[in-house]
């Protein structure tokens, strides 16, 4: 069973669609982070959420910290190709960090 | 992008060969990590380095040992390789851990075990 849940597994939408990820745990996080992977590369660290509630945005990417710091949402707006890649979330906690099994998203254009 | 090589990119070995996979950074972090991923699974930690000759294990460390003689290099040895540890290994660097912790990751190497 993983710590940190992803749903949905696999996501295939069209150009101009937006969509929302989630990150799910029942375990309280100190911070949480979301990585993208490409096929044949290492994951890339996009956003580090750290207080309840906190939303951050990076470009068309919203992130959404739970307020009970259990939980995380990754909304994009009008997705493109270049978005299609594997999201991973990643949760710090007692000075460990775990992730999730990802979500890989497709964009069709 | 962060220095971080990882050699070889891929390999095909047979049960029961020794295996040793190494990561060189160049950012002089102090923490470095190894991880496997596997479908369903995500990433998971097997050993981790928080200086030189400094180490622990992880979620999955049975099968593994590492050394880190230089703060640049740290490998990872599969003793005796079985199909189960067919994976792609992730090295990781970060120059903290805890709540600011940010890991920057290589580009991975394709491990087969037939």
């Amino acid at each position: 069973t993983q710590l940190l849940e992803q749903s949905p597994q696999f996501l295939s939408i069209q150009e101009g669609e937006n969509l929302t990820v989630y990150c799910n745990s029942s375990s309280v996080f100190s911070s949480l982070q979301w990585y993208r992977q490409e096929p044949g590369e290492g994951p890339v660290l996009l956003v580090t959420v750290v207080t309840g509630g906190e939303v951050k945005k990076l470009k068309r990417l919203t992130f959404q910290f739970g307020d009970a710091r259990k939980d995380s949402s990754l909304h994009i707006t009008a997705a493109q190709p270049g978005d299609t890649g594997l999201y991973l979330c990643a949760g710090a906690k007692n000075n460990d960090m775990r992730f999730g099994a990802g979500t890989r998203l497709t964009v069709k254009p | 992008d962060a220095g971080i090589t990882q050699s070889p990119r891929h390999k095909v070995t047979e049960t029961g060969t020794p295996v040793t996979l190494r990561c060189h950074q160049t950012e002089n972090h102090r923490y470095m990590y190894w991880y496997r991923q596997d479908p369903g699974h995500g990433l998971r930690l097997i050993h981790y380095s928080y200086g030189v000759k400094d180490t622990d294990k992880g979620e999955v460390s049975d099968g593994y040992s590492v050394s880190r003689s230089k703060t640049e290099d740290f490998l990872l040895t599969l003793e005796s390789a079985t199909s189960s540890q067919t994976s792609v290994y992730f090295c990781a660097i970060s120059p903290q851990k805890g709540i600011n912790e940010k890991l920057f990751f290589g580009s991975g190497t394709q491990l087969s075990v037939l």
